[in-house]
């Protein structure tokens, strides 16, 4: 079984600063894929960031990073340069690359994160 | 491209009643699945279907039936609808990229009473 852990219910930024929130996960597949989605005010979950088990690289896109620790099973989400519309709720996920998985996604309980003036 | 498209959008039932949610993608991607997502809770997987004319339970499956019923459509059936079902459902389909992200419908929030 896959659990995801996300243990910051809030957060708050200020806007040109940079945020980092925490995700740590747990399973016995040696092989999985960890993702960052988005969910603003209006609903939709919005695709951030990968990072595969076996990428030698932390993934970048833009303004966000995924500080992967292998060792420690996290896979904090770095947000650099804050903006007002960063605000949202951030979940964390994860899923096993064994075939006949079916892709499934494990979600965390989320983070909500309010940047400031 | 219109993604993955959810109807209703907003629905309110009594205790007892049954509803259809459906569920549409045009990006051509072979897995589907539904979730729930509850205050403070995240989104749980209800079913997804790997492929067309395949479905599985997912980890709260109770009280739900679900219809692959093309490659595109992907249905979730309340047939008795409970208070404990009020939850936002979203919808997703699989890309086939390498990160095989998930994307996901605009959600549709459910009251029972």
């Amino acid at each position: 079984a896959q659990k995801i852990t996300q243990t910051q219910p809030g957060m708050f930024v200020q806007e040109k600063e940079a945020v980092t929130l925490d995700c740590t996960y747990d399973t016995s597949d040696p092989s999985y894929g960890l993702f960052w989605y988005k969910q603003p005010s209006s609903g939709e979950m919005i695709f951030l960031i990968y990072q595969g088990s076996y990428d030698q690289q932390n993934a970048t896109e833009g303004r966000y990073s995924l500080n992967f620790q292998k060792a420690r099973k996290s896979a904090n989400l770095v947000i650099s340069a804050s903006q007002l519309g960063d605000s949202a709720m951030y979940f964390c996920a994860m899923r096993s690359l064994n075939t006949g998985t079916a892709s499934k996604l494990t979600f965390g309980t989320g983070t909500r994160l309010q940047v400031t003036l | 491209n219109a993604g993955v498209t959810q109807t209703p959008k907003f629905q309110v039932l009594k205790t007892g009643q049954s509803m259809t949610l459906q569920c549409a993608q045009d990006m051509n991607h072979n897995s589907m699945y539904w979730y729930r997502q509850d205050p403070g809770m995240g989104l749980r997987l209800i079913y997804y279907s790997a492929s067309e004319g395949t479905t599985d339970k997912g980890e709260v499956p109770n009280g739900y039936n679900v219809s692959r019923l093309n490659k595109r459509e992907f249905s979730l059936r309340l047939e008795s609808a409970a208070p404990s079902q009020t939850s936002v459902y979203f919808c997703a389909s699989r890309s086939v990229s390498s990160y095989n992200e998930q994307f996901f419908g605009p959600g549709t929030r459910l009251t029972v009473l």
